[in-house]
């Protein structure tokens, strides 16, 4: 049973780098047909796609966050991670990990989700 | 690109049968047979419930069934029960630069 879990800082000020990893056990990151990526929900809002790496390094973003948004992948440690640069309020939010399947396009798994408050 | 529209909310006593739609365009839902849809219950996170517009994953109820019609794809939900009351959210591929798109979320309150 593939499992996933976001890890990092809860509280980022405004202005910095917002860094959260998500580790994936019960499987590699490295096999079948998937992608990985991170999606976000504000506080009783509904969810926003960040953006996508596949193990070969290729990533897709969102245009809306792409100048902001790094996402990378490390195969050795069964890890991928998200990089949100120049955070403001509105980046508050829970930040999901999420398998993706290139056959489907579904996300099958996800992560429990991490809280990441955005606040001086 | 804008979010795909879903009723706010939507209400079923137990053992109805309820429907929530989702509508986007021909460049995610109308295009594609990439549509799945996500149970969230508060504070949890969303559960796959259907993808490829019709398929349920191993484990999921055959309560569940989704469907498609022009650019409108549906979720419902036979013989309501107390647990099924949860947000949820269809997803779409897009042939646009966003490739993801969800919906804004529904509520279902099973009354």
């Amino acid at each position: 049973q593939v499992q996933l879990q976001e890890s990092g800082p809860g509280l980022v000020k405004p202005s910095q780098t917002l860094s959260l990893t998500c580790t994936v056990s019960g499987g590699s990151i490295s096999s079948g047909s998937y992608y990985w990526s991170w999606i976000r929900q504000p506080a009783g809002k509904g969810l926003e796609w960040i953006g996508r790496i596949y193990t070969s390094g290729s990533t897709n973003y969102n245009p809306s966050l792409k100048s902001r948004v790094t996402i990378s992948v490390d195969t050795s440690k069964n890890q991928f991670s998200l990089k949100l640069s120049s955070v403001t309020a509105a980046d508050t939010a829970v930040y999901y990990c999420a398998r993706g399947t290139t056959v489907t396009l579904d996300f099958d798994y996800w992560g429990q989700g991490t809280l990441v408050t955005v606040s001086s | 690109q804008s979010a795909l529209t879903q009723p706010a909310s939507v209400s079923g006593s137990p053992g109805q049968s309820i429907t929530i739609s989702c509508t986007g365009t021909s460049s995610d839902v109308g295009g594609y047979n990439y549509v799945s849809w996500y149970q969230q219950h508060p504070g949890k996170a969303p559960k796959l419930m259907i993808y490829e517009v019709s398929n349920r994953p191993s484990g999921v109820s055959n309560r569940f069934s989704g469907s498609k019609s022009g650019n409108t794809a549906s979720l419902t939900i036979s013989g309501l029960q107390a647990e099924d009351e949860a947000d949820y959210y269809c997803s779409s591929y897009t042939s646009s630069s966003t490739y993801v798109l969800f919906g804004g979320g529904t509520k279902l309150t099973v009354l």
